[in-house]
């Protein structure tokens, strides 16, 4: 069975700037988790898509959103780029119910200059 | 908000030695999950602890679960150069979303 998927792995943006990553979950998952992560703060949630529709949601600014298909693939979106972005997103994929086992990708790693 | 302290926030050994780690929170956690991340990869699942006492062994790896359901510990005997990587605590919240511990990174000197 593949596992979690995320695309690109490597990205440097300019301040400003849009991104989009993409995540394609495991097969049979219907959760997808994105996660930002860096060595001041660590593993930080910004939000859980769950069939189609955000379930949860963390504590980031509006430039940050979300969307997942109905493949399960999921997107996520930084608008307007700031250099404190700079950081490993990760996304995790799940059957969906609480407590279940998260399946992590190896991330996207995003540089803003 | 559950806020997961962990501690060491890092630790350096030598092989061979022994280490704990330790996740605390004032919350009582309704299950709690170890993961291990390696450079360059996303965290992997170590193991699940769900009731108060509960002590679980993986090989050299042995996780307890408080008795209040508010701490667990991860002992490694006799550490391997393998072992290195970021240990992170995790719980998740009644609405499936997972509050992560700030953390503890190993190094295993060989």
């Amino acid at each position: 069975k593949a596992g979690v998927t995320q695309t690109p792995r490597y990205l440097i943006k300019t301040r400003g700037q849009q991104v989009t990553l993409s995540c394609s979950p495991i097969s049979g998952h219907r959760s997808v988790s994105w996660y930002q992560q860096t060595p001041g703060q660590g593993l930080q949630f910004l939000f859980e898509y769950f069939s189609e529709t955000q379930r949860n949601k963390g504590n980031f600014p509006g430039r940050f959103s979300g969307r997942q298909f109905s493949n399960s693939r999921s997107e996520m979106n930084v608008s307007t780029l700031e250099l404190g972005d700079s950081a490993l997103y990760l996304c995790a994929s799940s059957l969906g119910d609480r407590g279940n086992i998260q399946y992590f990708g190896a991330g996207t790693r995003l540089s803003v200059l | 908000t559950q806020l997961l302290e962990q501690s060491p926030q890092f630790l350096s050994i030598q092989e061979g030695e022994n280490l704990t780690v330790y996740c605390n929170s004032s919350s009582v956690f309704s299950s709690l999950q170890w993961y291990r991340q390696e450079p360059g990869e996303g965290p992997v699942l170590l193991v699940t602890v769900v009731t108060g006492g509960e002590v679980k062994k993986l090989k050299r790896l042995t996780f307890q679960f408080g008795d209040a359901r508010k701490d667990s510990s991860l002992h490694i005997t006799a550490a391997q150069p393998g072992d290195t990587g970021l240990y992170l605590c995790v719980s998740p919240n009644t609405g499936n979303q997972f509050y992560f511990g700030t953390g503890t990174s190993l190094t295993v000197i060989p």
